[in-house]
């Protein structure tokens, strides 16, 4: 099947720093890649939908300012955490699709962000 | 009331046991309506789509309730390594026209030896 990378699959930062979270489509061209948080013992929300070469759409309540998302390449996008606090530490999962179809979302193994 | 509703367990259930899961959603216009299962510190996998006849894939058996807006997943025979959480995702459209899945909290299931 379909496989969907992330780098880093963990990171610690310290408050205010910025952490770039990169989601590659391995074998595929991903159009449209999605960007998930989930909380400890919550279900996965997501942040934003990104098409290539467009802006991502940001779900309400997330600060596109402070979620930076680039999706340059059919096969990239990254979620840059901005001026990153303790309470940004989530596990962080991307999720790609080629087709329009839900049944074709492939899903990133995920990175655990823990900001000191 | 939220989108997307399960029951979050835990259901403890003996090796061989029939489990079955519940979950309601909120939206009427869904249409497309999945069970992932999550295992701890991982990614969502896509476990099976439901469709509105049902659909059975081995073991597991998923239905759709559009009237009552509720779906169901069913594991005969449970083994040790379907304990996992189990994610009732719904698709939901915005009102912008744009879709989204929206996933439950999750049923958390073991099973014991």
């Amino acid at each position: 099947g379909a496989v969907v990378s992330q780098h880093p699959s963990w990171v610690i930062c310290k408050s205010g720093t910025s952490v770039k979270i990169e989601c590659r489509s391995l074998d595929f061209q991903a159009t449209t890649m999605f960007w998930y948080r989930q909380f400890p013992k919550q279900s996965l929300m997501l942040m934003a939908t990104s098409n290539e070469g467009s802006k991502a759409t940001y779900e309400q309540g997330v600060e596109k300012d402070k979620f930076l998302i680039n999706h340059a390449s059919l096969t990239l996008s990254t979620l840059t955490v901005t001026s990153a606090h303790p309470e940004d530490s989530s596990f962080y999962i991307c999720s790609a699709r080629d087709l329009p179809s839900w049944e074709t979302q492939y899903f990133g193994p995920g990175t655990r962000l823990l900001v000191l | 009331r939220k989108e997307v509703e399960q029951d979050p367990g835990p259901f403890n259930v003996p090796e061989g046991a029939t489990v079955a899961f519940n979950c309601t959603y909120s939206n009427s216009a869904s249409q497309s309506f999945f069970w992932y299962r999550q295992d701890c510190r991982k990614e969502p996998k896509l476990l099976m789509s439901v469709y509105s006849s049902g659909n059975e894939d081995g073991r597991f058996t998923a239905q759709l309730n559009r009237a009552s807006q509720y779906i169901s997943l069913l594991i005969r025979d449970s083994k040790l390594s379907d304990s996992a959480t189990y994610l009732c995702v719904v698709n939901i459209r915005s009102n912008f026209g744009n879709e989204k899945l929206t996933f439950g909290t999750g049923t958390r299931l073991t099973i014991i030896p």
